[in-house]
């Protein structure tokens, strides 16, 4: 049983360069979400979406995109990374009934330099 | 705003109890969870409380009150494997979104 699936787990990039961190789920969650978690830091939801087809934004939504053409998938795309982008970022997904846990991937360490 | 206040951090003895305060301020309320996260880990779901009282699992206990808005995560007979980030999120509206608070560190000692 997987649960939520993240990839890569490590990145380094350049200031300006683009990329997608991947993020899979295989529970038939409808509600997936990306957090990023600075060090010493709370989660900061960045976007989530509650089902294919439907993205909305969260607290911190600015140099990122998000897509969800599928329930499995939720792609996050950094346009241009910037210094103040490296940080660990968390896919996590859930049911919609509101006393159900949120399942979080292992998370993807990101440096920008 | 929407926002929601712990103890930056917390130490006790092994074989202690400790409890854990989450205060939050929003425009609308839904429930209150809790995390647990260990050092390069990712967070894993203890409890949640959507009505006011007292929810028991385990070693583990988290309590709500919707008037105060206010909850606690209370932890009996302290393990050294307790030691780790304790993180209260809240449900704040019809979208299922998840807001997380800040963390508490908790460290055990022996």
């Amino acid at each position: 049983n997987a649960g939520v699936t993240q990839t890569p787990k490590f990145q380094v990039l350049k200031t300006g360069q683009s990329m997608t961190l991947q993020c899979a789920q295989d529970m038939n969650h409808e509600y997936m979400s990306w957090y990023r978690q600075d060090p010493g830091m709370g989660l900061r939801l960045i976007h989530y979406s509650v089902g294919a087809g439907i993205t909305d934004q969260g607290e911190v939504p600015n140099g990122y995109n998000v897509s969800r053409s599928t329930t499995e998938d939720f792609p996050l795309r950094l346009l241009s990374a910037a210094p103040s982008q490296t940080s660990v970022y968390f896919c996590a997904s859930r049911t919609g009934q509101g006393n159900q846990p949120q399942h979080f991937g292992d998370g993807t360490r990101l440096s920008i330099l | 705003g929407q926002s929601l206040e712990q103890p930056s951090e917390v130490t006790a003895v092994e074989g202690a109890i400790v409890q854990i305060n989450c205060t939050y301020q929003t425009s609308g309320f839904y429930g209150l969870s809790w995390y647990q996260q260990h050092d390069g880990g990712a967070p894993t779901f203890l409890s949640y409380n959507a009505l006011d009282g007292l929810e028991e699992t385990g070693r583990f206990s988290s309590f709500l009150s919707r008037s105060d808005s206010y909850g606690y995560l209370l932890l009996q007979e302290l393990q050294m494997k307790d030691s780790a980030s304790y993180f209260c999120a809240a449900r704040m509206d019809s979208s299922y979104k998840l807001i997380f608070g800040s963390g508490t560190r908790l460290l055990v000692r022996p």
